[in-house]
Protein backbone atom coordinates (compact mmCIF):
# COMPACT_ATOMS: atom_id res chain seq x y z
CA UNK A 1 0.00 0.00 0.00
CA UNK A 2 2.18 2.98 -1.06
CA UNK A 3 1.49 5.97 0.53
CA UNK A 4 2.87 8.62 -1.56
CA UNK A 5 2.80 7.49 -5.41
CA UNK A 6 4.01 9.60 -8.18
CA UNK A 7 3.63 8.24 -12.29
CA UNK A 8 5.24 8.38 -14.52
CA UNK A 9 8.37 6.67 -12.54
CA UNK A 10 11.02 7.56 -16.04
CA UNK A 11 10.17 10.19 -18.19
CA UNK A 12 12.16 11.01 -21.73
CA UNK A 13 11.25 13.03 -24.06
CA UNK A 14 12.18 16.12 -26.00
CA UNK A 15 13.02 19.72 -25.69
CA UNK A 16 9.85 21.54 -26.32
CA UNK A 17 7.59 19.27 -25.38
CA UNK A 18 4.77 19.77 -22.54
CA UNK A 19 4.61 16.84 -20.02
CA UNK A 20 2.84 15.87 -16.74
CA UNK A 21 3.56 14.26 -13.46
CA UNK A 22 0.85 12.70 -11.62
CA UNK A 23 0.92 12.41 -7.77
CA UNK A 24 -1.42 10.63 -4.99
CA UNK A 25 -1.33 10.20 -1.79
CA UNK A 26 -3.93 7.72 0.71
CA UNK A 27 -2.59 9.13 3.77
CA UNK A 28 -5.61 12.35 4.19
CA UNK A 29 -3.05 14.61 4.22
CA UNK A 30 -4.48 17.99 3.65
CA UNK A 31 -0.85 19.59 2.46
CA UNK A 32 1.07 18.40 -0.73
CA UNK A 33 4.29 19.52 -2.25
CA UNK A 34 6.95 19.55 -5.66
CA UNK A 35 10.65 19.16 -4.97
CA UNK A 36 13.36 19.45 -7.55
CA UNK A 37 16.18 17.29 -7.18
CA UNK A 38 19.37 18.37 -9.31
CA UNK A 39 22.37 16.50 -10.97
CA UNK A 40 24.20 17.38 -7.78
CA UNK A 41 21.35 15.69 -5.28
CA UNK A 42 20.11 19.29 -3.92
CA UNK A 43 16.21 19.30 -3.31
CA UNK A 44 14.29 22.24 -3.60
CA UNK A 45 10.75 22.86 -2.57
CA UNK A 46 8.50 23.97 -5.79
CA UNK A 47 5.11 24.50 -4.64
CA UNK A 48 2.61 23.45 -2.09
CA UNK A 49 -0.53 23.46 -1.69
CA UNK A 50 -3.28 22.97 1.24
CA UNK A 51 -6.72 21.44 0.48
CA UNK A 52 -6.26 22.53 -3.19
CA UNK A 53 -5.50 25.93 -2.55
CA UNK A 54 -1.43 27.21 -3.46
CA UNK A 55 -0.07 28.19 -0.18
CA UNK A 56 4.00 28.42 -1.52
CA UNK A 57 4.92 29.19 -5.02
CA UNK A 58 8.98 29.29 -5.02
CA UNK A 59 9.84 31.57 -7.86
CA UNK A 60 9.00 28.55 -10.09
CA UNK A 61 8.96 29.60 -14.15
CA UNK A 62 5.61 29.92 -15.07
CA UNK A 63 6.26 26.88 -17.49
CA UNK A 64 5.78 24.88 -14.30
CA UNK A 65 2.14 24.59 -13.53
CA UNK A 66 0.49 22.58 -10.60
CA UNK A 67 -3.18 21.33 -10.59
CA UNK A 68 -4.74 19.99 -7.04
CA UNK A 69 -8.13 17.88 -8.49
CA UNK A 70 -8.78 17.24 -5.02
CA UNK A 71 -6.71 16.88 -1.66
CA UNK A 72 -5.37 13.68 -2.54
CA UNK A 73 -3.55 14.51 -5.89
CA UNK A 74 -1.48 17.36 -6.92
CA UNK A 75 0.09 16.85 -10.56
CA UNK A 76 2.58 18.66 -11.96
CA UNK A 77 2.57 20.29 -15.77
CA UNK A 78 5.47 21.02 -17.67
CA UNK A 79 5.41 23.53 -20.98
CA UNK A 80 8.02 23.28 -22.92
CA UNK A 81 10.35 21.71 -21.44
CA UNK A 82 13.88 22.74 -21.42
CA UNK A 83 17.56 20.84 -20.91
CA UNK A 84 17.51 22.27 -17.62
CA UNK A 85 14.57 20.66 -16.15
CA UNK A 86 15.73 17.50 -16.17
CA UNK A 87 16.37 16.63 -12.90
CA UNK A 88 14.33 13.72 -10.29
CA UNK A 89 10.85 15.66 -8.78
CA UNK A 90 9.65 14.14 -5.76
CA UNK A 91 6.05 14.67 -4.47
CA UNK A 92 5.45 14.48 -0.62
CA UNK A 93 2.42 15.23 1.24
CA UNK A 94 2.06 15.96 5.63
CA UNK A 95 -1.17 16.63 7.92
CA UNK A 96 -1.43 21.01 8.21
CA UNK A 97 -1.20 22.39 11.03
CA UNK A 98 0.66 20.25 12.89
CA UNK A 99 4.20 21.54 13.90
CA UNK A 100 6.59 19.47 13.32
CA UNK A 101 4.76 16.65 11.66
CA UNK A 102 6.90 14.51 9.28
CA UNK A 103 6.45 15.14 5.34
CA UNK A 104 6.27 11.61 3.36
CA UNK A 105 7.50 11.84 0.10
CA UNK A 106 6.79 9.69 -3.05
CA UNK A 107 9.30 7.75 -5.09
CA UNK A 108 10.42 10.13 -7.34
CA UNK A 109 9.98 11.22 -10.93
CA UNK A 110 13.24 11.16 -13.04
CA UNK A 111 12.91 13.43 -15.97
CA UNK A 112 15.87 13.76 -18.70
CA UNK A 113 15.13 16.26 -21.68
CA UNK A 114 17.01 15.71 -24.54
CA UNK B 1 15.33 32.70 7.40
CA UNK B 2 16.38 29.31 7.90
CA UNK B 3 19.22 26.93 6.81
CA UNK B 4 21.03 23.86 6.96
CA UNK B 5 24.69 23.59 6.32
CA UNK B 6 26.17 19.72 6.23
CA UNK B 7 30.24 19.72 6.88
CA UNK B 8 30.94 17.17 4.86
CA UNK B 9 29.45 15.94 1.25
CA UNK B 10 31.46 12.98 1.73
CA UNK B 11 32.18 10.22 4.42
CA UNK B 12 33.93 6.78 4.16
CA UNK B 13 34.26 4.39 7.12
CA UNK B 14 34.44 0.93 7.67
CA UNK B 15 32.06 -1.44 8.48
CA UNK B 16 31.37 -1.62 12.63
CA UNK B 17 32.70 1.65 13.16
CA UNK B 18 30.93 4.45 14.31
CA UNK B 19 28.99 6.87 11.89
CA UNK B 20 28.84 10.59 12.68
CA UNK B 21 27.48 12.93 10.11
CA UNK B 22 27.58 16.93 10.87
CA UNK B 23 24.81 19.39 10.30
CA UNK B 24 24.57 23.02 11.68
CA UNK B 25 21.25 24.83 11.39
CA UNK B 26 20.04 28.24 11.28
CA UNK B 27 16.62 29.03 11.97
CA UNK B 28 14.44 32.43 13.40
CA UNK B 29 12.37 30.10 15.06
CA UNK B 30 12.49 27.18 17.46
CA UNK B 31 13.34 24.66 14.77
CA UNK B 32 12.24 21.40 13.52
CA UNK B 33 14.93 19.13 12.65
CA UNK B 34 15.28 16.27 10.57
CA UNK B 35 17.74 13.74 9.03
CA UNK B 36 16.44 11.56 5.50
CA UNK B 37 18.18 8.95 3.62
CA UNK B 38 18.05 8.76 -0.05
CA UNK B 39 19.47 5.29 -1.41
CA UNK B 40 20.29 4.86 -5.15
CA UNK B 41 17.89 5.85 -6.97
CA UNK B 42 15.40 5.82 -4.29
CA UNK B 43 13.07 8.05 -2.79
CA UNK B 44 13.46 10.51 0.77
CA UNK B 45 12.82 8.14 3.56
CA UNK B 46 12.37 9.51 7.03
CA UNK B 47 15.49 8.55 9.43
CA UNK B 48 14.31 10.76 12.73
CA UNK B 49 13.08 14.26 13.80
CA UNK B 50 13.26 16.61 16.59
CA UNK B 51 10.47 18.57 17.29
CA UNK B 52 10.99 20.21 20.75
CA UNK B 53 10.79 17.24 23.14
CA UNK B 54 13.91 15.10 24.40
CA UNK B 55 17.39 16.38 22.46
CA UNK B 56 18.20 13.13 22.08
CA UNK B 57 16.43 11.26 19.24
CA UNK B 58 16.86 7.75 18.21
CA UNK B 59 15.74 7.40 14.73
CA UNK B 60 15.43 3.90 12.27
CA UNK B 61 18.07 0.98 11.93
CA UNK B 62 19.90 2.36 14.63
CA UNK B 63 20.72 6.02 13.85
CA UNK B 64 20.67 8.71 16.38
CA UNK B 65 21.00 12.81 16.88
CA UNK B 66 21.19 15.00 19.37
CA UNK B 67 19.92 18.70 19.45
CA UNK B 68 22.45 21.04 20.72
CA UNK B 69 20.57 24.75 20.99
CA UNK B 70 23.97 26.19 22.03
CA UNK B 71 25.86 24.63 19.16
CA UNK B 72 23.10 25.71 16.96
CA UNK B 73 24.19 21.59 15.69
CA UNK B 74 22.03 18.19 15.47
CA UNK B 75 24.78 15.77 13.91
CA UNK B 76 23.65 12.48 13.12
CA UNK B 77 25.60 9.17 14.65
CA UNK B 78 25.35 5.46 14.59
CA UNK B 79 27.48 3.82 17.10
CA UNK B 80 28.39 0.70 14.36
CA UNK B 81 28.28 1.02 10.33
CA UNK B 82 26.44 -1.53 7.84
CA UNK B 83 27.08 -2.11 4.57
CA UNK B 84 23.21 -1.18 3.92
CA UNK B 85 24.27 2.19 5.52
CA UNK B 86 25.93 3.55 2.18
CA UNK B 87 23.36 6.66 0.81
CA UNK B 88 23.00 9.98 1.00
CA UNK B 89 21.81 11.50 4.36
CA UNK B 90 19.62 14.73 4.43
CA UNK B 91 19.97 17.14 7.13
CA UNK B 92 16.67 19.31 6.89
CA UNK B 93 15.35 22.02 8.98
CA UNK B 94 11.02 23.10 8.85
CA UNK B 95 9.48 26.44 8.58
CA UNK B 96 6.55 26.56 10.81
CA UNK B 97 5.32 30.01 9.55
CA UNK B 98 1.82 29.94 7.98
CA UNK B 99 -0.57 27.15 7.24
CA UNK B 100 2.01 25.14 4.99
CA UNK B 101 5.87 23.69 6.57
CA UNK B 102 8.31 24.58 4.69
CA UNK B 103 11.06 22.41 4.28
CA UNK B 104 14.89 23.60 3.40
CA UNK B 105 17.34 20.20 2.72
CA UNK B 106 20.99 20.38 3.05
CA UNK B 107 23.68 19.96 0.46
CA UNK B 108 23.27 16.29 1.40
CA UNK B 109 26.02 13.61 2.84
CA UNK B 110 27.13 10.88 0.93
CA UNK B 111 28.15 8.14 2.96
CA UNK B 112 30.30 4.63 2.05
CA UNK B 113 31.15 1.94 3.83
CA UNK B 114 33.53 -0.28 3.36
CA UNK B 115 34.27 -3.76 4.34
Amino acid sequence: DTAVSQTPKYLVTQMGNDKSIKCEQNLGHDTMYWYKQDSKKFLKIMFSYNNKELIINETVPNRFSPKSPDKAHLNLHINSLELGDSAVYFCASRPSGVRGETQYFGPGTRLLVL
Amino acid sequence: AQSVTQLDSHVSVSEGTPVLLRCNYSSSYSPSLFWYVQHPNKGLQLLLKYTSAATLVKGINGFEAEFKKSETSFHLTKPSAHMSDAAEYFCVVSDHSGTASKLTFGTGTRLQVTL
